[in-house]
């Protein structure tokens, strides 16, 4: 069993919906949670990044951590085409800063 | 601000053969870090170096090896290819004081094909 699961999609959905990206791991010692976007043919860029549980919102992203369900969430208000991309969560414990453990990813599109 | 530089973008190799892969942090950036990307697996950690020393080492055959040169540029060398070593390698570059956030910068990544 991997550490970090995530469904690999495809997930499609109409512009304007609200997605729902998800990861569940094992590892109690996972301490940062962070959610990595890939467009193709290029590297992953940092999306948002939350410590411990709670959520953190960035304009239409919003970031969800349950640490005691060992699962997190990725929210995507009013999708854009641009919003289409491979979504990666990744996490990490206290030490190993650059040792992070990456999900699968999950290929998203956004249909006009 | 120039980005993370990765040479070559795409390689061919075949069994048996070794190949040095490069990466250029961003400016100012000490800490890199190596990824193997593969539809299968998906994206696993290498290694990391910081300041020419190996910090962390994924968990990996002692065939990939990596090194840092004192401008914080970085070469990963894998020996005696096998065709699963295809894959999309990753470099990733950091401040150290991003490490909290786990802001790593990763350039476009090097496509090795091995035959």
């Amino acid at each position: 069993q991997k550490e970090v699961e995530q469904d690999p999609g495809p997930l499609s959905v109409p512009e304007g919906a609200i997605v729902s990206l998800n990861c569940t791991y094992s590892n109690s010692a996972f301490q940062y949670f962070m959610w990595y976007r890939q467009y193709s043919r290029k590297g992953p860029e940092l999306l948002m990044y939350t410590y411990s549980s709670g959520n953190k919102e960035d304009g239409r992203f919003t970031a969800q951590v349950d640490k005691s369900s060992k699962y997190i969430s990725l929210f995507i208000r009013d999708s854009q085409p641009s919003d289409s991309a491979t979504y990666l969560c990744a996490m990490r414990g206290s030490q190993g800063a650059q040792k992070l453990v990456f999900g699968q990813g999950t290929r998203l599109t956004i249909n006009p | 601000k120039a980005g993370v530089t990765q040479t070559p973008r795409y390689l061919i190799k075949t069994r048996g053969q070794q190949v040095t892969l490069s990466c250029s942090p961003i400016s100012g950036h000490r800490s890199v870090s190596w990824y193997q990307q593969t539809p299968g697996q998906g994206l696993q950690f290498l290694f990391e170096y910081f300041s020419e020393t190996q910090r962390n080492k994924g968990n990996f055959p002692g065939r990939f090896s990596g090194r840092q040169f004192s401008n914080s540029r970085s070469e990963m060398n894998v020996s005696t290819l096998e065709l699963g070593d295809s894959a999309l390698y990753l470099c990733a570059s950091s401040l150290e004081a991003s490490l909290r956030t786990g802001e790593l910068f990763f350039g476009e990544g090097s496509r090795l094909t091995v035959l």
